[in-house]
């Protein structure tokens, strides 16, 4: 089976400009999260949708920052306009099968991430 | 205070060492405990579960003391391959909340 793909694994823009993230979670899973990976803060929660319904967004940083998910097999995570200090890895993941018992939400799978350098 | 806190190393131990990390956790409400494992500029990947009465999967065993909001990995007979950062997790309703990491390198 395909895990959590992500794109682009790398992306460099310049101060302004929109940048957008891309995400198809495992097949199946209805949870998908948004994560940030900083030297300085670590993995940080941004986001998270059920069944496509965002649930939690209260570690967006800023209004600077938005994410949509569309479908079932689809989430972006944009940044408009981008800063310097944006400039991080950002993880999608999803979990959890459809039918299974809640307990089971627990195990996350990740994309390789999008390495993105603000310049 | 972060909410889930540890040692961010690194831990340089050779090969064939046992090792140990800690992590504690701040909100007395997680209700579920984790060790993730993440290679240099990886993904996280669920090592494994923590329980109440401590558990073991080969080399690795975990335990928490919810009392003291603590939780622990020890690593038995370490291989070069476990170099890696490893990230204490703590479940929040449907959150999963990470802890920095702790550095471990097993030298030959």
């Amino acid at each position: 089976d395909a895990g959590v793909i992500q794109s682009p694994r790398h992306e460099v823009t310049e101060m302004g400009q929109e940048v957008t993230l891309r995400c198809k979670p495992i097949s199946g899973h209805d949870y998908l999260f948004w994560y940030r990976q900083t030297m300085m803060r670590g993995l940080e929660l941004l986001i998270y949708f059920n069944n496509n319904v965002p649930i939690d967004d209260s570690g967006m940083p800023e209004d600077r920052f938005s994410a949509k998910m569309p479908n079932a097999s689809f989430s972006t995570l944009k940044i408009q306009p981008s800063e310097p200090r944006d400039s991080a890895v950002y993880f999608c993941a999803s979990s959890r099968p459809r039918g299974r018992a809640l307990s089971t939400n627990e195990k996350l799978f990740f994309g390789s991430g999008t390495q993105l350098s603000v310049l | 205070r972060k909410e889930v806190e540890q040692d961010p190393g690194p831990f340089n131990v050779p090969e064939g060492a046992t090792v140990a990390f800690n992590c504690t956790y701040s909100n007395s409400a997680s209700q579920s405990f984790f060790w993730y494992r993440q290679d240099c500029r990886k993904e996280p990947k669920l090592l494994m579960s923590v329980y109440s009465s401590g558990n073991e999967d080969g080399r690795f065993t975990a335990q928490l003391n919810r009392a003291s909001q603590y939780i622990s990995l020890l690593i038995r007979d370490s291989k070069l391959s476990d170099s890696a950062t490893y990230l204490c997790v703590v479940k929040r309703g449907n959150k999963l909340v990470f802890g920095a990491g702790t550095i471990l390198r097993v030298k030959s």
